[in-house]
C-alpha cells in the first residue's frame, strides 16, 4: 500500500456519460499530480493541485476537471466520455510542490468507455 | 514532445544477468528519476538523481546521468523475475513553471527464470 487510495478501481461506462474519479494523498503531502495511461500514448500528466489551487496543466481536455479540497482530497470529473478516454487513470501525491523527493502513486483506475 | 525517450522498447534477459536501460531527452533539467511499473499496477520511485550529479546507486539499482548528451541509464544488475516490470525515467524541465515532471514511454524488462 502506497498510501494514496484511489476509487474506483474499475470504471466500465458508456460513451456520453460523466464520471468522477477520487484520490486521496499520502498523509502529510500536499500535491496531487493526475496522469492517464494509454496503450498508444504512455503516460500523460494531466493536472497538478497544490494545497487546493490549481498549479500547472498538462494535456487535460476541456472536457476533464479536477479540483482539490480543503481535505487534500481529489477530484477527476471527466465528461462527454468518449472512446478513447478509456485508460488506466493515476494519482500521484508528494509533499512538495515539485515533487522533488519523488512522486507516490495510487493503483490507478481503469476506465472503460463502451 | 517534452516527455524522455527510453531504449529498448523491450528487453528480455536470463536471471542474474544485468540489465541496462536508457533514457534520452532534449531540453535541459533539474531532475531526473526513474520509476517501475508492474503490469496494471502503480508507478513505484525507485531513484532520483539531480543534473548537478553523474551517478547514484540503491541496493542493485545504478543510475548515471550525462548531461550534456542528455541521457540516463538505469543499471540492474544480478536481475531476477521479480524485476520483471516495465521502468519509466521522468524528467522535469526547467522550463516549466509548474516543475512537473514528464514520463518516458517505458522499457518493458522480463527477466526469465
Amino acid at each position: 500500500d502506497s498510501g494514496v487510495t484511489q476509487t474506483p478501481k474499475h470504471l466500465i461506462t458508456a460513451t456520453g456519460q460523466r464520471v468522477t474519479l477520487r484520490c486521496s494523498p499520502r498523509s502529510g503531502d500536499l500535491s496531487v499530480y493526475w496522469y492517464q495511461q494509454s496503450l498508444d500514448q504512455g503516460l500523460q500528466f494531466l493536472i497538478q493541485y497544490y494545497n487546493g489551487e490549481e498549479r500547472a496543466k498538462g494535456n487535460i481536455l476541456e472536457r476533464f476537471s479536477a479540483q482539490q479540497f480543503p481535505d487534500l482530497h481529489s477530484e477527476l470529473n471527466l465528461s462527454s466520455l468518449e472512446l478513447g478516454d478509456s485508460a488506466l487513470y493515476f494519482c500521484a501525491s508528494s509533499v512538495d510542490r515539485v515533487g522533488v523527493y519523488g512522486y507516490t502513486f495510487g493503483s490507478g483506475t481503469r476506465l472503460t468507455v463502451v | 514532445s517534452q516527455q524522455g525517450e527510453e531504449d529498448p522498447q523491450a528487453l528480455s534477459i536470463q536471471e542474474g544477468e544485468n540489465a541496462t536501460m536508457n533514457c534520452s531527452y532534449k531540453t535541459s533539467i533539474n531532475n531526473l528519476q526513474w520509476y517501475r511499473q508492474n503490469s496494471g499496477r502503480g508507478l513505484v520511485h525507485l531513484i532520483l538523481i539531480r543534473s548537478n550529479e553523474r551517478e547514484k546507486h540503491s541496493g542493485r539499482l545504478r543510475v548515471t546521468l550525462d548531461t550534456s548528451k542528455k541521457s540516463s541509464s538505469l543499471l540492474i544488475t544480478a536481475s531476477r523475475a521479480a524485476d520483471t516490470a516495465s521502468y519509466f525515467c521522468a524528467t522535469d524541465f526547467r522550463e516549466n513553471t509548474g516543475n512537473q515532471f514528464y514520463f518516458g514511454t517505458g522499457t518493458s524488462l522480463t527477466v526469465i527464470p
